[in-house]
């Protein structure tokens, strides 16, 4: 069955540092990526997703990911870090042949001024 | 273009009372999809429907939820008989085509709360 780990719950960064929000998956096949972010109170928007090609995916708002197969990870980058990036990021997971996502449990990021 | 829009925005019921919750698409979309969330916890899908079919309920508890999507109309999904543990955010998604390679656009959510 797949399933998505997001192994750190909270992470608090300072203004300007870089960030890396990590996702691991779990399917057999080449899956479909995706990280979203929620702000408080609103609904999920999505920063990019990954299906084939180049395994550097950029995104919005300055943020990019790497699909490594050979890790089964989906990893969150962004350089430099603004306090409006203050949320809960949620990477997914889908397979071909199915209209599902798989959400992990959520990484919450907190940034210091 | 609209996003997808859920109302009511905040739900309270006692326990016993039905909830109603309900999702218009985006303009084109025919495809819609819950989720709940449940406090500190990821998304979890309910279901997923197309214009008067259910095709995917995998994820919708057995007994007294419900889903529509009609010819006309939102999406609804009902609770029937609420119970403290249905508190949750009750998220909407909706697609043009139902792929998985088309994004899910999220609405701002239901957050339903049983006393």
């Amino acid at each position: 069955a797949q399933s998505v780990t997001q192994p750190d719950i909270h992470i608090t960064v300072s203004e300007g540092a870089s960030l890396e929000l990590r996702c691991n998956y779990s399917y057999g096949a080449t899956p479909y990526l995706f990280w979203y972010v929620q702000s408080p109170g609103q609904g999920l928007q999505l920063l990019l997703k990954y299906f084939s090609g180049d395994t550097l995916v950029q995104g919005i708002k300055g943020f990019e990911a790497e699909f490594k197969r050979s890790q089964s990870s989906f990893n969150l980058r962004k350089p430099s870090v603004h306090w409006s990036d203050a949320a809960e990021y949620f990477c997914a997971v889908g397979a071909q042949g199915t209209d599902k996502l798989i959400f992990g449990t959520g990484t919450r990021l907190q940034v210091f001024p | 273009n609209a996003g997808v829009m859920q109302n009511p925005r905040h739900l309270v019921r006692r326990r016993g009372q039905e909830a109603r919750l309900r999702c218009s698409p985006m303009k084109g979309h025919s495809h819609v999809y819950w989720y709940r969330q449940l406090p500190e916890e990821g998304l979890k899908f309910m279901v997923y429907l197309q214009k008067e079919n259910i095709i995917d309920e995998s994820g919708m508890p057995k007994e007294r939820f419900s889903a529509e999507f009609p010819k006309e109309g939102p999406s609804i999904l009902r609770i029937q008989q609420v119970v403290r543990g249905d508190s949750a955010a009750y998220f909407c998604a909706s697609s043009p085509t139902g792929a998985l390679q088309e994004t899910q656009y999220f609405g701002p959510g239901t957050r339903l709360l049983v006393l």
